[in-house]
């Protein structure tokens, strides 16, 4: 396993297009975390996910924003009408059962034209 | 959240020993000390962690204050490859959704 998947690397949006961001965790991890980098600023966290649940979902903006992470397939931030705001860098991090151990994937980066 | 205090940026030589300072005055007992790293363009990667002692790996060392109010990481012989942004983190529950990052030190070595 190469690590924390995330696709695409890159991705340009114009203003009202939704964004879906992609994230494979390492091989045995369950939990999946996402965390949004603005530009000169630290990341800050959005939202915790395990198979089939969202655990705490503290950091997310109330609307436009969802995330899910199915039974199969990889975890998938959706960000629907996207605003040039929404420009950032967007990260995902996995962990093992126990929550220990995170491993950051090298991120998506979204511009909105 | 307890909050932590880092300048903004340091210079080191190359092959030189680096000392990255950390203030957590408002530290509790039961805060874990975690340093990351972003290089450019990549997401964070862990550095180390502690709780009270002085702890070792591969990558760095990270001394802790006695009064644990501070925290020093400190990398043996800084190559180009240590260019990044440093952060210095408090957490005393598990789960990343527990880390939060502020702006960190961002590390120049200097050829």
């Amino acid at each position: 396993n190469a690590g924390v998947m995330q696709n695409p690397r890159h991705l340009v949006r114009r203003r009202g297009q939704e964004a879906r961001l992609r994230c494979s965790p390492m091989k045995g991890h369950s939990h999946v975390y996402w965390y949004r980098q603005l530009p000169e600023e630290g990341l800050k966290f959005m939202v915790y996910l395990q198979k089939e649940n969202i655990i705490d979902e503290s950091g997310m903006p109330k609307e436009r924003f969802s995330a899910e992470f199915p039974k199969e397939g990889p975890s998938i931030l959706r960000i629907q009408q996207v605003v040039r705001g929404d420009s950032a860098a967007y990260f995902c991090a996995s962990s093992p059962p126990g929550g220990r151990g995170y491993t950051f994937g090298s991120g998506t980066r979204l511009t909105v034209v | 959240d307890a909050k932590t205090t880092q300048p903004n940026s340091m210079e080191s030589n190359e092959e030189e020993p680096v000392h990255l300072p950390c203030n957590h005055s408002t530290i509790s007992g039961t805060d874990y000390i975690h340093w990351y790293r972003q290089l450019p363009s990549q997401g964070p990667e862990y550095v180390i962690h502690g709780l009270t002692s002085n702890v070792n790996n591969r990558m760095a060392s990270l001394a802790i204050a006695e009064d644990r109010k501070s925290s020093t990481l400190i990398l043996h012989r800084a190559t180009l490859r240590d260019a990044a942004v440093y952060y210095c983190i408090l957490s005393v529950k598990t789960g990343a959704n527990n880390l939060f990052f502020g702006t960190g030190t961002r590390l120049t070595v200097i050829p």
